[in-house]
């Protein structure tokens, strides 16, 4: 069965970079069905995709909200995507999530997301 | 981007009735592209439905959803106590992916 588990520092200071790592375990990465993907949830508040990843490092996809700052990488060799964000604020103060995404197809960036990973709450405060 | 609203934002019902959550899009949404998800509290979200009315693996048949274009529902027929938690519909048809704002199916 597929896990993913983020980790990563539960603190950053505001203007400094939030890095955030998932490992996948109980099945392989490189797949052409699947996207690697982040979501985060402020607190008290709803789901924000911030982008996705193939296997290959290839493809990367980002939302345009995050404005530059996002950064998604991969190594499948460790079975690891990972999370760099900059110029962090309160406004990142969040539970991040990894997941999984599914491909409606093989040429399709469209996916949705199964399974996730437990989530990592990270605070940005001085 | 497409903005998915979804009503109510509280339903409060007992176990064994029936709950409709709405997701309403502000654009067509591409090919039925529509998730469900439900989010139990310090948990995750755990995927229910995708392509607007398939069940995921090991979801209870008492789950079920419905819609195309811009309204879409996920109905649960009678509800069971593990069922009271949040919901969220996510498109996934056009990027940047967007989530609903989530209804909460409360214990009445």
């Amino acid at each position: 069965q597929l896990q993913l588990q983020e980790s990563g520092p539960g603190l950053v200071k505001p203007s400094e970079t939030l890095s955030l790592t998932c490992t996948v375990s109980g099945g392989s990465m490189s797949s052409s069905s699947y996207y690697w993907g982040w979501i985060r949830q402020p607190p008290g508040k709803g789901l924000e995709w911030i982008g996705s990843i193939y296997y290959s490092g290839g493809t990367i996809y980002y939302n345009p909200s995050l404005k530059g700052r996002v950064t998604i990488s991969v190594d499948t060799s460790k079975g690891q995507f990972s999370l760099r964000l900059n110029s962090v604020t309160a406004a990142d103060t969040a539970v991040y999530y990894c997941a999984r995404g599914v491909r409606v197809r093989v040429s399709s960036q469209s996916s949705w997301f199964d399974p996730w990973g437990q989530g990592t709450p990270v605070t940005v405060s001085s | 981007e497409i903005v998915l609203t979804q009503s109510p934002g509280t339903l409060s019902l007992s176990p064994g009735e029936r709950a409709t959550l709405s997701c309403r899009a502000s654009q067509s949404v591409s090919s039925s592209y529509l998730a469900w998800y439900q989010q139990k509290p310090g948990q995750a979200p755990r995927l229910l439905i995708y392509g607007a009315s398939s069940r995921a693996i090991g979801i209870p048949d008492r789950f079920s959803g419905s819609g195309s274009g811009t309204d879409f529902t996920v109905t649960i027929s009678r509800l069971e106590p593990e069922d009271f938690a949040v919901y969220y519909c996510q498109q996934y048809g056009t990027s940047p992916w967007t989530f609903g704002q989530g209804t909460k199916v409360e214990i009445k």
